[in-house]
């Protein structure tokens, strides 16, 4: 089952503007993750976020969470065609045997046009 | 450094044929994963590996078997392929557990499996 729901499913936009995708997931975790996937190719790893974090940033990505809410956001300022790409969160939480395991959303598929 | 090699990238079986599907990481990882992805859904964990010798079961694993018989090698194997295994397949490897400071996963490029 998965843990992490992103919303939208799909985003499209102009060069220039801002993105937002937004990650809800149910169970307690340690952190959250944001991973990357070109179109055809593997997921890459973008931003963690710990549980006792509020926001962080990395270049154009800014990640929030809320674990009251249980919610997590991915923000990309000045959106390039090259951001074209799926969108993924990751929780991180303790799997049977005592080690811990991601689970990944659906993922939020992003279009900027140029 | 090749980081997450997968092989092979595309493949065909008929129902009933087995496949194995290798996966090399070339940087000391301890930890190796397969998954696989479907049209809509995220990934979802077939196997998992702790150590070289041990092998795991995640999600999904019915019709899967794993084997780690060295650090760097993690295979799936399919003893009689499925239509319902058609899917992109992905092995990882991560350096630590997880945990309050993360476990961060290294994919490799995926392995296009179609069962006819």
């Amino acid at each position: 089952s998965q843990q992490g729901e992103e919303d939208p499913q799909a985003l499209s936009i102009q060069e220039g503007e801002n993105a937002t995708m937004n990650c809800s997931y149910k169970t307690s975790i340690n952190n959250l993750q944001w991973y990357r996937q070109n179109s055809g190719r593997g997921l890459v790893h973008l931003i963690l976020i710990r549980s006792n974090e509020r926001e962080k940033h990395s270049g154009r990505l800014r990640v929030t969470l809320d674990t009251s809410k249980k919610s997590s956001s991915l923000l990309i300022t000045a959106s390039r065609a090259a951001d074209t790409a799926s969108y993924f969160c990751a929780t991180d939480s303790m799997f049977s045997g005592g080690y811990n395991k991601l689970i990944f959303g659906a993922g939020t598929r992003l279009a900027v046009h140029p | 450094n090749a980081g997450v090699t997968q092989t092979p990238k595309f493949r065909v079986l008929k129902t009933g044929q087995s496949m194995t599907l290798l996966c090399a990481q070339d940087m000391n990882h301890e930890y190796m994963y397969w998954y696989r992805q479907d049209p809509g859904m995220g990934l979802r964990l077939i196997h998992y590996s702790v150590g070289e010798g041990t092998t795991a079961k995640g999600e999904v694993p019915d019709g899967y078997n794993v084997s780690r018989l060295k650090k760097q090698n993690f295979l799936l194997g399919l003893e009689s392929a499925a239509p319902s295994q058609t899917s992109v397949y992905f092995c990882a490897s991560s350096p630590l557990a997880g945990g309050l400071s993360g476990n961060t996963i290294y994919f490799g490029e995926g392995s296009w499996l179609t069962v006819v």
